[in-house]
């Protein structure tokens, strides 16, 4: 399997700034990166694909404007959550996918997440 | 619409068996998926099945019917640090995963 790692762990930030997560994956050249969101006993919520080198691609409902990805390396994504508020407090999660090489999907490997804090 | 149904949670005795169930409704099927997550932690992959049957894996197995729409993941002699949730996740069409909210399993002694 693949190894990811999130950085930071954890955050607590004021409403209003910025924070950066990062995501990497140690082992393995990732073109494809997803981020995913997780509030408090609730199931995984993706938010976003990361492809390298073009942009990424945002579910229904999220501003792009305001969760800004990066994937400018292989092995490396950004995710930036401008004007933090409140309610952007949550578990910030990335995975990685090696490619298909069956025509079936490859499982997810997922960092230890972020957790973000807004105060 | 997509839809993946889990327990909201369930409640089973150490070295016993459980069953967590799991029913969807997707456009399209590539396979369907179970994970484990334990509580502030990210989840970590369980098992794949994309034909229908049984697939076992030590005390671990998933079972499926397509026709049915229908999973469960199959827990023996469980032990006290299999407390976690459990999420299924199908992949639909575009290949992309539709998550259940997850059944959160508590092992009592």
């Amino acid at each position: 399997g693949a190894v990811v790692s999130q950085h930071p762990s954890w955050v607590i930030c004021k409403s209003g700034t910025s924070v950066k997560i990062e995501c990497r994956s140690l082992d393995f050249q990732a073109t494809t990166m997803f981020w995913y969101r997780q509030f408090p006993k609730q199931s995984l919520m993706l938010m976003a694909t990361s492809n390298e080198g073009s942009k990424a691609t945002y579910e229904q409902g999220v501003e792009k404007d305001k969760f800004l990805i990066n994937h400018a390396s292989l092995t490396l994504s950004t995710l930036t959550v401008t004007s933090a508020h409140p309610e952007d407090s949550s578990f910030y999660i990335c995975s990685v996918t090696q490619p298909r090489t069956s025509g079936l999907p490859s499982e997810q490997y997922f960092g230890p997440g972020t957790r973000l804090t807004v105060t | 619409g997509q839809n993946i149904d889990q327990p909201t949670e369930m409640t089973a005795t150490e070295g016993a068996i459980v069953q967590i169930n799991c029913t969807y409704q997707t456009s399209g099927f590539n396979g369907l998926f179970w994970y484990q997550q334990h509580a502030g932690e990210a989840p970590t992959f369980l098992s794949y099945n994309v034909l229908d049957g049984l697939e076992e894996k030590g005390r671990f197995s998933s079972f499926l019917s397509r026709s049915k729409g229908y999973s469960y993941l199959l827990l023996k002699e469980l032990q006290m640090k299999d407390s976690a949730s459990y999420l299924c996740a199908v992949a639909d069409s575009n290949y992309q995963l539709i998550w259940g909210a997850g059944t959160k399993l508590i092992i009592k002694p």
